[in-house]
C-alpha cells in the first residue's frame, strides 16, 4: 500500500538557520498539506497546496515559511530562519482530492537549539 | 470558530474494561468528525468517521449534536488499543485536531 514518506525523521538545527523538511506524497494525489504538533499540544494545520500554489494557510504560516513542489514527487517545507518555538513534529499529508481522505506521513521531529 | 476539545490527556484502564474517550467540538455548521489513532512510533491513521457509522477494531463513536460531543467508545479494551487518540473536525479541506488522549490499557 502506498504511503507518504518524510525525511529526515529528526532534524536538529541552530536558531536562525534555514531548514528544509521533505515529503514524498502518494503518487496520484493532488493535494498536499503540512501540519505541526508542538510537544504536548494539538496537531495544527499549517498550509495546503494544490496545482503548484498555496490554496490555504493558517496564521502560523508566516513569511518565514514556504512550500514548494520542486519536481514531480517531492513536497518541501522551508523555514527560513528557525526560532526556538519552531521545535515541533511536522507532518506532511496528501489526498487524492478535496476530501477527508488525507494520508499522513510519519513526521519529522525538528529541534531548534 | 472551530474547536475540538479532548479533556483527558491520559486514560488508563485494565484489559477488558470499557473505554470512553471524550471529545467535544465547537462548530456552527454541520460537523464532519473523525477519530485518528497514532500507535507508538507510527503515523496518524484514520480510525473512524462519524458519517460511516461503522465499528472499527471494536470502536464506535456517536455524534451528539445536542451535547456537541463525539465520544469514542469500546466495550472491552485490549492491550493493543494502547495509543494516542485524536478527535478531529474536518472543514474546508483541513483538519482541526484536539490535543489527544493517551489510552493506556493495562494487562
Amino acid at each position: 500500500e502506498p504511503e507518504v514518506t518524510q525525511t529526515p525523521s529528526h532534524q536538529v538545527t541552530q536558531m536562525g538557520q534555514e531548514v528544509i523538511l521533505r515529503c514524498v506524497p502518494i503518487s496520484n494525489h493532488l493535494y498536499f498539506y503540512w501540519y505541526r504538533q508542538i510537544l504536548g499540544q494539538k496537531v495544527e494545520f499549517l498550509v495546503s497546496f494544490y496545482n503548484n500554489e498555496i490554496s490555504e494557510k493558517s496564521e502560523i504560516f508566516d513569511d518565514q515559511f514556504s512550500v514548494e513542489r520542486p519536481d514531480g514527487s517531492n513536497f518541501t517545507l522551508k523555514i527560513r530562519s528557525t526560532k526556538l518555538e519552531d521545535s515541533a513534529m511536522y507532518f506532511c499529508a496528501s489526498s487524492p482530492g478535496t476530501s477527508y481522505e488525507q494520508y499522513f506521513g510519519p513526521g519529522t521531529r525538528l529541534t531548534v537549539t | 470558530a472551530q474547536r475540538v476539545t479532548q479533556p483527558e490527556k491520559l486514560l488508563s484502564v485494565f484489559k477488558g474494561a470499557p473505554v470512553e474517550l471524550k471529545c467535544n467540538y465547537s462548530y456552527s455548521g454541520s460537523p464532519e468528525l473523525f477519530w485518528y489513532v497514532q500507535y507508538s512510533r507510527q503515523r496518524l491513521q484514520l480510525l473512524l468517521r462519524h458519517i460511516s457509522r461503522e465499528s472499527i477494531k471494536g470502536f464506535t463513536a456517536d455524534l451528539n449534536k445536542g451535547e456537541t460531543s463525539f465520544h469514542l467508545k469500546k466495550p472491552f479494551a485490549q492491550e493493543e488499543d494502547s495509543a494516542m487518540y485524536y478527535c478531529a473536525l474536518y472543514n474546508f479541506n483541513k483538519f482541526y485536531f484536539g490535543s489527544g488522549t493517551k489510552l493506556n490499557v493495562k494487562p
